[in-house]
Parts: C-alpha cells; structure tokens; sequence
C-alpha cells in the first residue's frame, strides 16, 4: 500500500468559484479525517468520517463546505463560492479503527490558493 | 477547549549539537500524545504515541519522554537531515480528531 493520496496536490482559483478535492486513504482504514493547515499553525480539525457515516464537523466547516465519503473509501471535500481565507493546505488523515494506537496517517495535502 | 503550546517557535543547530522540544498541553481525559514530524510542502509523518506519564520511546536519534503535562522530543547528535517542523497533537478521551500544537521549525546546519 502506498499511503493516503490526495488529488490534485496543487489548485489555483479565483474567488467565487467551486473546487473539490479528493482524497484516498489507506485500503484498509474505515476512519478518515479532514484538516486544514494555514502557514505557520498546525493542522486544525474540520471533520471526520468512519466509513460512509460523518461524524463530527468542526464549526471551521462553515456552509461553504461540504464533504462525503460515498461507499465508505474514497472521501471528497467540496469549498463553494471561495474566499480568499480559504487559502490554506488541505491535509486528509485515515486510521483503523480498534487498532490499538489507531494513528492517523496523512496524506501529502492539497494546497489551495484563491485569488 | 484543548490547548497545545509548543515552544520554542524555531531552533537553529548545529550538527551534532543535541536539544529538546517542549509541548505543554491541556486537556481533559488524555487518550494519547503523538509527535509528527512534517517537511516543507509535505504532510505530517506519523512519529510517536504516548499514553501515559513516564512513558518514553525513541526513533534513531528522537526520543519522546511524557509527564501530566508536557512532553518533550530530545534530537541527540543531529543531522541536517533531521531539519523540518515537529508537531505535537493530543487525543482525549471518546474522541477522535487530533488538536495541534503550532509546531517547531528545527534546522540542523552541517
């Protein structure tokens, strides 16, 4: 297995438009996670999946925002209408559930830059 | 509200010149302490977990130690390529996500 993926790595937009980003844990996790890292902070939680079912959402996740995880795998992250303080790197994490650290592994982020 | 503070900000070394990193956290219930370690672009890289007080647990020249309330990565003898920020997140009781510290920038300088 080769880890968390994230697609696409790298996403320029102007203000006003939709993007979506995508995300594939690893094979076997049932647990995906969201997170959001602006310069010079450390990742902050925006909400998390275990299998198909969403969980928690942060208050970070406003409106705009949307998420699913369809069949349980893959997951996608939908931002409506950007601003520009929605620039930030888009980090997605998966883990296993009952493994007994159940560490979340992360995957290579999405930077998101809004013009 | 979990609150995590890692100091300090920044640490500029020099190869070979050991050091220690601060967490000091907050939080009800702990579950868990990890370390991650993130490169410039990159996600973060699963390091460490704590769970309890006196724990400790190294990696090649990282060790981890916890107490109640702060955990500290000592880098023995580092190398440039130990250069990246370190980061600290707890877990607490019947939750899941992760709460962050800011982080440590560590350069290591040949």
């Amino acid at each position: 297995d080769t880890g968390v993926s994230q697609n696409p790595r790298h996403k320029i937009t102007k203000r006003g438009q939709n993007v979506t980003f995508r995300c594939d844990p690893i094979s076997e996790h049932n647990r995906l996670y969201w997170y959001r890292q602006t310069l010079g902070q450390g990742p902050e939680f925006l909400t998390y999946f275990q299998n198909e079912a969403q969980l928690e959402k942060s208050r970070l996740l406003s409106d705009r925002f949307s998420a699913e995880r369809p069949k349980g795998s893959f997951s996608t992250l939908e931002i409506q209408r950007t601003e520009q303080g929605d620039s930030a790197m888009y980090l997605c994490a998966s883990s296993l559930q009952g493994e007994h650290e159940e560490t979340q592994y992360f995957g290579p982020g999405t930077r998101l830059l809004v013009l | 509200e979990d609150q995590v503070t890692q100091s300090p900000e920044a640490l500029r070394l020099q190869e070979g010149e050991s050091s220690s990193l601060n967490c000091s956290y907050t939080v009800s219930g702990l579950r868990g302490l990890f370390w991650y370690r993130q490169d410039p672009g990159k996600g973060p890289e699963f390091l460490f977990t704590l769970y309890s007080a006196g724990e400790e647990k190294e990696k090649e020249r990282l060790k981890a130690t916890l107490t109640k309330k702060e955990s500290f990565l000592h880098i023995t003898a580092p190398k440039p390529e130990d250069s990246a920020t370190y980061l600290c997140a707890v877990r607490r009781d019947n939750d899941y996500k992760l709460s962050f510290g800011a982080g440590t920038t560590v350069t290591v300088r040949a």
